[in-house]
């Protein structure tokens, strides 16, 4: 079965760089969470996508953004990198209805900022 | 302000016993939670789930309960496999809303041969 898509895998940027970040959902999944977990830590929530619109946000800098496409794919942009931003960033997609819905994760993307 | 607690870090069990891992909640408004087993390097993939209409749900070797009064979840896996060794997050969400998940800090399940 198709899963979730991220890439890169890794990436590596200097301080004060920018890096944009791509999600792939599952095929018919409308909505996307991004989600960073630091070293040791657990995820944090950062922003999600519902149909094209941003549904909620989280704890995420003014210094990222994001946007989901009309393929549903979505791109989390960063921009003045600092140390601290160094994590494991996650994308879950989820398919809407009246049920309940898992998320499910992609295999991240491990940035690391020099 | 810690929403989703796993108290455990680290669980160790013998192959074929009983692995409980545990998970307790403060926000009153989660009405689905979920399990989650993550190896280093990958994403958190998703194993068991729970509404908080239910007090259990089973899937094979995994069996998840819900205490709503004690705001308190458990997976029971059972019979342990060595291949089961993974850290164990528990998240909730609240329905009907952005459904974010709010994880817990996660259990190391070490199952021994």
């Amino acid at each position: 079965a198709a899963g979730v898509i991220q890439s890169p895998r890794h990436l590596i940027k200097e301080k004060r760089e920018t890096a944009t970040l791509k999600c792939y959902p599952i095929p018919r999944h409308d909505t996307v969470y991004w989600y960073q977990q630091g070293p040791g830590q657990d995820p944090q929530f950062l922003i999600s996508f519902y149909e094209k619109m941003q549904s909620d946000k989280g704890s995420i800098p003014d210094r990222f953004s994001a946007q989901q496409f009309s393929d549903y794919h979505s791109e989390l942009n960063m921009s003045s990198l600092e140390l601290g931003d160094s994590a494991l960033y996650f994308c879950a997609s989820s398919g809407s209805g009246l049920g309940l819905n898992e998320q499910f994760f992609g295999p991240g993307t491990r940035l690391t900022v020099l | 302000d810690q929403q989703v607690k796993q108290n455990s870090p680290s669980l160790s069990v013998q192959e074929g016993r009983i692995s409980i891992l545990n998970c307790d909640y403060t926000n009153s408004m989660f009405d689905y939670f979920l399990w989650y087993k993550k190896y280093p390097a990958e994403g958190p993939t998703f194993l068991i789930s729970i509404s908080s209409i239910k007090d259990k749900n089973e899937d094979g070797r995994f069996t998840v309960f819900l205490n709503k009064s004690a705001k308190h979840l458990s997976l029971h896996i059972v019979p342990s496999q060595p291949g089961d060794s993974a850290v164990y997050f528990c998240a909730a969400s609240v329905q009907g809303g952005s459904e974010k998940l709010v994880f817990g800090k996660g259990t190391k399940l070490t199952v021994n041969p």
